[in-house]
């Protein structure tokens, strides 16, 4: 089975500049999620997709962070502009809800390490 | 809202010794708990996680933790420790009626020296 593909697995770019990465989930898993993991610091959700409707964006910053999942399977998440405090590694993980009553096992992608200069 | 502590960013242990990492967690309603581990470069795998079933769950790759209600903690443990368990743990945490969401704490990462 394969696993959450995630790229690109690095980029360096400057403050102000945008950038995007991409996520394809597990085959059938319903659920996505993107976290950002600083350096030092446990994974912060920032987006939850159920299919692909949001089910919790309370931790993104939207005025540049957005974040779409169009068909419900792979997804997109964009930060535009860049700010230095961005630099972090940015994860992404699937799941498969509903048997097992909100403990499901999340499987995390390899991550997109972002260093914004 | 919950969440959990992690007691100590760093553990250095000798090859062969026991590992100890603790995890104690905040929360109003019984949670559910996990214990994931990521590797250099690495997404995060998981190694355990207790849901009510049973308070002592065992993992792969030789890890169990167990569920202390009276204690709030969730100590994840293996008897002998390997080369290979070198790498970052991390304690998480979700509600049951909070569609999966993990809170997780800061890491500990673990230094296995020979």
């Amino acid at each position: 089975e394969a696993g959450v593909a995630q790229s690109p697995r690095y980029k360096i770019i400057e403050k102000r500049q945008s950038v995007a990465f991409w996520c394809n989930p597990i085959s059938g898993h319903a659920t996505l999620y993107w976290y950002q993991q600083i350096l030092g610091q446990g994974p912060k959700l920032l987006i939850q997709f159920q299919n692909n409707g949001v089910v919790d964006d309370s931790q993104l910053p939207k005025d540049r962070f957005s974040a779409e999942r169009l068909k419900g399977v792979d997804s997109t998440l964009k930060i535009q502009p860049a700010k230095l405090e961005d630099s972090a590694v940015y994860l992404c993980a699937s799941s498969s809800p509903g048997l097992a009553g909100g403990h499901e096992t999340q499987y995390f992608g390899p991550g997109t390490r972002l260093l914004v200069l | 809202a919950q969440s959990v502590t992690q007691l100590g960013s760093h553990v250095s242990v000798s090859e062969g010794a026991l590992v100890l990492l603790r995890c104690n967690y905040s929360s109003s309603v019984p949670p559910y708990l996990f214990w994931y581990v990521q590797y250099p470069n690495q997404g995060l795998q998981l190694l355990l996680k207790y849901t009510s079933a049973a308070t002592l769950v065992k993992g792969i790759n030789g890890f169990e933790a167990e569920f202390k209600k009276s204690e709030t903690s969730f100590h994840l443990t293996k008897p002998s420790a390997h080369m290979s368990d070198a790498a970052e743990y991390f304690c998480a945490v979700t509600l049951t009626d909070s569609w999966g969401k993990l809170q997780f704490g800061a890491g500990t990462q673990v230094v296995v020296t020979p």
